[in-house]
């Protein structure tokens, strides 16, 4: 199985500043269709994750663009540019290449300062 | 509206089995593949299992720790896709989400809120 690993595991940031997220997959997810299948999911506290980026670096409908996704490979990177206090919950990473089983980071927990 | 409701949790004793619902509304149910991933308590997330659409077979896959004891099956004239959880044992304590799966993107983008599942005696 894949094994996705993320860094740091948790952060805590002042409002209005960036943050950023790294995640590494033990393989490359890079897919012969040309596309890599790296996704960022987002559980705020007590709710269901919820999907922010798709593909790397598709913002998923509703996504507010201080989200971006970069990298390819097996190195990922989740920034956001400006952080806010509804950005507070566990980041996941999870890879859709190398199935089954799709895999997840272990989550990088985001708090406010 | 893009809704996905899970129920069918509670309290089960080891060895045990139980069946979870996901009733689906707001999207054409039988176009999506649908998926069942799980959190332990304090825990990450897991891939439990998918089920797609008739258009791609039908056909399920299962990760390592269930396969053999849950099958996901679905009924698409009533929007409803089920996870059948034989012979629980307590690692199977989890809440379980129910999700869609969209095949142009490659994508679960919504999830249900999620129904608890306790194996314990």
């Amino acid at each position: 199985d894949i094994v996705m690993t993320q860094t740091p595991l948790s952060l805590s940031v002042t409002p209005g500043q960036p943050a950023s997220i790294s995640c590494k997959s033990s393989q490359s997810l890079l897919h012969s269709d040309g596309k890599t299948y790296l996704y960022w999911y987002l559980q705020k506290p007590g709710q269901s994750p919820q999907l922010l980026i798709y593909e790397v670096s598709s913002r998923f409908s509703g996504v507010p663009d201080r989200f971006s996704g970069s990298g390819s490979g097996t190195d990922f990177t989740l920034k956001i540019s400006r952080v806010e206090a509804e950005d507070v919950g566990v980041y996941y990473c999870m890879q859709g290449i190398h199935l089954p089983p799709y895999t997840f980071g272990q989550g990088t927990k985001l708090e406010i300062k | 509206e893009v809704q996905l409701v899970e129920s069918g949790g509670g309290l089960v004793k080891p060895g045990r089995s139980l069946r979870l619902s996901c009733t689906a509304s707001g999207f054409t149910f039988g176009d999506y593949a649908m998926s069942w991933f799980r959190q332990a308590p304090g825990k990450g997330l897991e891939w439990v299992g998918f089920i797609r659409s008739k258009a791609y077979g039908g056909t399920t896959e299962y990760a390592a720790s269930v396969k053999g004891r849950f099958t996901i099956s679905r009924d698409d004239s009533k929007s409803i896709a089920y996870l059948q959880m034989n012979s629980l044992k307590t690692e199977d304590t989890a809440v379980y989400y129910c999700t869609r799966f969209e095949y142009s993107s490659s994508l679960f983008d919504y999830w249900g809120q999620g129904t608890l599942v306790t194996v314990s005696s």
